[in-house]
């Protein structure tokens, strides 16, 4: 089974510090993609990556980085957390191939106070 | 540029009924479609997904789609809908050109009563 892992489930953070939001999935796969999701809006798209060091921004990618130094790792980076970033954040991942499904990991939720 | 619309935010049916979710898609070239379930503080489980071919799609825990191009829409649906059913449900649509994204509809609330 593909596994999608998001290393940090319940996060409590201070406004203004940098936040690291981690991913690991272990199918190789070359697509890599952070979604936020909020109540009445769904998912929306933060960033996403098909290549180890490669990025490209989502539709929402303000307040917002990531970091792609190994295949199975993706990040997410808050430079100065805000209340308004405070969600629930999937990552996922899938190989190359629109068609292939995209897995999801089980979620972090934030709270930026 | 793709979208999707789940043009209901809830759908409410007693266990033993039939289930309709229903979503919609626009998209520039052909569609590759999705549908995904989410339970209470859980990430997103594949349900079952449109490629090509056969326009119903069959999926886990006995869901279906139909694909409809003249209509743009890829409804879900359950002959007899369980309590444990209850779960938000997000549609999703993907170009089928080069590094295209996945983008979701805003989710359905389907709850399931007794």
């Amino acid at each position: 089974d593909v596994k999608v892992t998001q290393s940090s489930r319940y996060l409590v953070k201070r406004t203004g510090e940098k936040v690291f939001l981690e991913c690991v999935q272990d199918m190789d796969h070359e697509n890599m993609f952070w979604y936020r999701q909020d109540p009445g809006l769904g998912l929306r798209l933060i960033y996403f990556s098909y290549d180890v060091k490669m990025k490209e921004k989502g539709d929402i990618p303000e307040g917002y980085s990531v970091s792609r130094e190994k295949k199975e790792r993706f990040s997410l980076i808050l430079e100065s957390a805000s209340t308004n970033q405070t969600s629930m954040y999937l990552c996922a991942s899938t190989p190359l191939g629109s068609g292939n499904t995209i897995y999801f990991g089980e979620g972090s939720w934030l709270t930026v106070v | 540029a793709q979208s999707v619309a789940q043009p209901e935010d809830q759908v409410n049916v007693a266990e033993g009924n039939p289930l309709t979710v229903k979503c919609t898609y626009s998209v520039s070239g052909n569609p590759y479609l999705f549908w995904y379930v989410q339970y209470p503080n859980r990430g997103l489980q594949f349900l079952l997904k449109y490629i090509t071919g056969d326009n119903l799609v069959k999926g886990s825990y006995g869901f279906e789609a139909e694909f409809n191009k003249s209509q743009t829409s890829f409804h879900l649906k359950k002959p007899s809908a369980l309590v444990s059913d209850s779960a938000l449900y997000f549609c999703a649509v993907r170009d089928t050109g080069g590094y295209s994204t996945l983008t979701f509809g805003k989710g359905t609330m389907l709850l399931v009563s007794p």
